[in-house]
Parts: structure tokens; C-alpha cells; sequence
């Protein structure tokens, strides 16, 4: 069956350096890998998209890569802050006509001041 | 704030009860979406409509629940003969409908507690 794999460990680092967190999948070949923001009690937030075709995408201080021979996206916030904390959602979507997204158990990340 | 409003925030009911949830998505927004989310787990797709169009559901949504929405506008989640399995925090997102991969905006979600 499909499925879409994190880290389900926290991630602990320290203020200022590089977040990497990783999401992998098996068993299909997603067109589309998304990655959102959820704070505690709050719904989920997007923050990037990456197509299959795609190496990698920027966006301030985010960066995310799809690795389709890995079967693997990367996600990375450079210089990180005490206000990244939160739990990193990955998810895909399918190329159909309409955004069903499966997505990740996600990774809690704490950056420590 | 996203935009999309989901009431009650939270509800706390008891086994047997029914229980109905409302989602108010952006108000330009034709398609909306029902997830459901327990803890330490990423949100699990339920349904979702284009318009009023329920145009697919997830096999989580037993025949225990179903959801409308009558206008195309704000739609309703509801939970007949509740079960503790049920707890969990229930999400609505929307996004605009024109496109194939559009940003989904999510709302704060209502958290059910079954007893």
C-alpha cells in the first residue's frame, strides 16, 4: 500500500543552525510533494509544494528537495529560530483533478535558544 | 487566521450522542475538504466536495457520518451514535477550485472528545 513516511522522532537544534527533516515514500510515485506547518491545537499551514519534475525549491529561509530515485524529500530552514518550532507535516498529492493529500504522521521540531 | 472557520472548537459528548460540526470556508472557494486528525498523527482525508458535490469519500467515513453542503457554501460534518474511537480533531480546508494543485487553506479544526 501507499505510504508516506516521517520521522516520528522529535528534532532538537540549536537556534541558528540548519533544520533538515525528511519525509520518504513507498509503493507509488507522488506528482506532488507538499510541506506544512502545525502548531499545537491549530490547523496546518502550507508552506511549500515541489513538483516530481522538480530538484528543488526556495523560499526564504526554506529549501525542499525531491529525490525521485531516493523516493525522498528533504526539508530544511536555514538559520533557525525559536519560532520554527512546531510539527513539519509532508504530504502528497495525487496528479488527478482535484488535491487529495495523504499526508505524513510529521516531525516535531524544537530549536532550542 | 486562514480565512476558514470551523465551529465549535471543541466538543466534548457522550458515547451514543450524534454530533454536528460546521466549516465555513473562504468565501471564493469551491472546493472544501473534511480531514480528521489524531494525536501524533498526520490528518486523514475524509471527503470532499466541489460546490455542493460530494464527489468523493474516504472509507474512514463509515455510514455513522455524513456531511453536506446545501449552497456550495459552508458545509456540515455530522457523527451519528458517537464512539470513543471518534475522538479526535476534525479539519475543514478550501481552496479556490480552478486548478489542479492549489494551496489548501485549513481551518483551526473542532477537537471531539467522546466519554
Amino acid at each position: 500500500s501507499q505510504k508516506i513516511e516521517q520521522n516520528s522522532e522529535a528534532l532538537n537544534i540549536q537556534e541558528g543552525k540548519t533544520a533538515t527533516l525528511t519525509c520518504n515514500y513507498t509503493n507509488y510515485s507522488p506528482a506532488y510533494l507538499q510541506w506544512y506547518r502545525q502548531d499545537p491545537g491549530r490547523g496546518p499551514v502550507f508552506l511549500l509544494l515541489i513538483r516530481e519534475n522538480e530538484k528543488e525549491k526556495r523560499k526564504e529561509r526554506l529549501k525542499v528537495t525531491f529525490d525521485t530515485t531516493l523516493k525522498q524529500s528533504l526539508f530544511h530552514i536555514t538559520a533557525s529560530q525559536p519560532a520554527d518550532s512546531a510539527t513539519y507535516l509532508c504530504a502528497s498529492t495525487n496528479s488527478g483533478g482535484y488535491q487529495k493529500v495523504t499526508f505524513g504522521t510529521g516531525t516535531k521540531l524544537q530549536v532550542i535558544p | 487566521d486562514t480565512g476558514v472557520s470551523q465551529d465549535p472548537r471543541h466538543k466534548i459528548t457522550k458515547r451514543g450522542q450524534n454530533v454536528t460540526f460546521r466549516c465555513d470556508p473562504i468565501s471564493e472557494h469551491n472546493r472544501l475538504y473534511w480531514y480528521r486528525q489524531t494525536l501524533g498523527q498526520g490528518p486523514e482525508f475524509l471527503t470532499y466536495f466541489q460546490n455542493e458535490a460530494q464527489l468523493e469519500k474516504s472509507r474512514l467515513l463509515s455510514d455513522r457520518f455524513s456531511a453536506e453542503r446545501p449552497k456550495g457554501s459552508f458545509s456540515t460534518l455530522e457523527i451519528q451514535r458517537t464512539e470513543q474511537g471518534d475522538s479526535a480533531m476534525y479539519l475543514c480546508a478550501s481552496s479556490l477550485g480552478r486548478g489542479k494543485q492549489e494551496t489548501q487553506y485549513f481551518g483551526p479544526g473542532t477537537r471531539l472528545l467522546v466519554l
